[in-house]
C-alpha cells in the first residue's frame, strides 16, 4: 500500500466548467476526509465519510460541491460551475475507524480556475 | 468552535541548531488531541507528533518535542539538531475525539527554513 492517492495532481479549468477529483484512501481505513487549503491558510474541513456514509459536511461546502464514496472505497469530489474562488489545493485524508487519531494525507489536487 | 493560532508565519534556523514553533488554541473541551503536521514542498502532509490533553507528560519523537501548557492553551514544537530535510510548512492542529468524526482544525502554518 503506497498511502493515500489523489488524482489528478493538477487541474486547470475554465470558470463555469465542472471538475471531479478522486481520492483512493489506505485500503483498511474506514474514515475519509476532504479538506481545502488556500494560499497562506491551513487546511479547512469540507466533509467526512465513514465507509460509504457521508456523515458531516462543512458550511464551506456549497451546493455546487458534492462528494461520494461508493462502496466505502475511493471517493470523488465534484465541483459544478466552478468559480475563481474555488482555486485551492484539495486534500484527502483517511484514518482508522477504531480510535485512529492519525490522519494520513494524500498529495492533494491543485485546482486553478481561470 | 475551536480555533488554532500560529503567530509566526515564517521562521528560519541554521542547520544543527534548535528552533521552537509556537501554537495557541482555544477550546472549552477538556478531552482533545493536539498535533503538529509537516508539509514539505510539493509533498503530502505527515504527522510529526501528537499530544493527548489528559496526559501531563510532554510528547517526544526523536528530535521533536512539545511543550504542552494546558491551562495556558499553548502547544509549542521544539526541533533539535535541525536538518535540511526539516524545511517545510508546519501546521498545528486540534482534534476533539468522540463520536465518529475525527476532523482536524488547523492553524495557518509556519514556514520553517533550515539554512546550511
Amino acid at each position: 500500500d503506497t498511502g493515500v492517492s489523489q488524482n489528478p495532481r493538477h487541474k486547470i479549468t475554465k470558470r463555469g466548467q465542472n471538475v471531479t477529483f478522486r481520492c483512493d484512501p489506505i485500503s483498511e481505513h474506514n474514515r475519509l476526509y476532504w479538506y481545502r487549503q488556500t494560499l497562506g491558510q491551513g487546511p479547512e474541513f469540507l466533509t467526512y465519510f465513514q465507509n460509504e456514509a457521508q456523515l458531516e459536511k462543512s458550511r464551506l461546502l456549497s451546493d455546487r460541491f458534492s462528494a461520494e464514496r461508493p462502496k466505502g472505497s475511493f471517493s470523488t469530489l465534484e465541483i459544478q460551475r466552478t468559480e475563481q474562488g474555488d482555486s485551492a489545493m484539495y486534500l484527502c485524508a483517511s484514518s482508522f475507524n477504531s480510535g485512529g487519531t492519525e490522519a494520513f494525507f494524500g498529495q492533494g489536487t491543485r485546482l486553478t480556475v481561470v | 468552535a475551536q480555533t488554532v493560532t500560529q503567530s509566526q508565519p515564517e521562521m528560519s534556523v541554521q542547520e544543527a541548531e534548535t528552533v521552537t514553533l509556537s501554537c495557541t488554541y482555544d477550546t472549552s473541551e477538556n478531552n482533545y488531541y493536539l498535533f503538529w503536521y509537516k508539509q514539505p514542498p510539493s509533498r503530502q502532509m505527515i504527522l510529526v507528533i501528537r499530544q493527548e490533553a489528559y496526559k501531563q507528560q510532554n510528547a517526544t519523537e526523536n528530535r521533536f518535542s512539545v511543550n504542552f501548557q494546558k491551562a495556558a492553551k499553548s502547544f509549542s514544537l521544539k526541533i533539535s539538531d535541525s536538518q535540511l530535510g526539516d524545511t517545510a510548512m508546519y501546521f498545528c492542529a486540534f482534534m476533539k475525539p468522540g463520536g465518529s468524526n475525527y476532523k482536524l482544525t488547523f492553524g495557518k502554518g509556519t514556514l520553517l527554513t533550515v539554512n546550511p
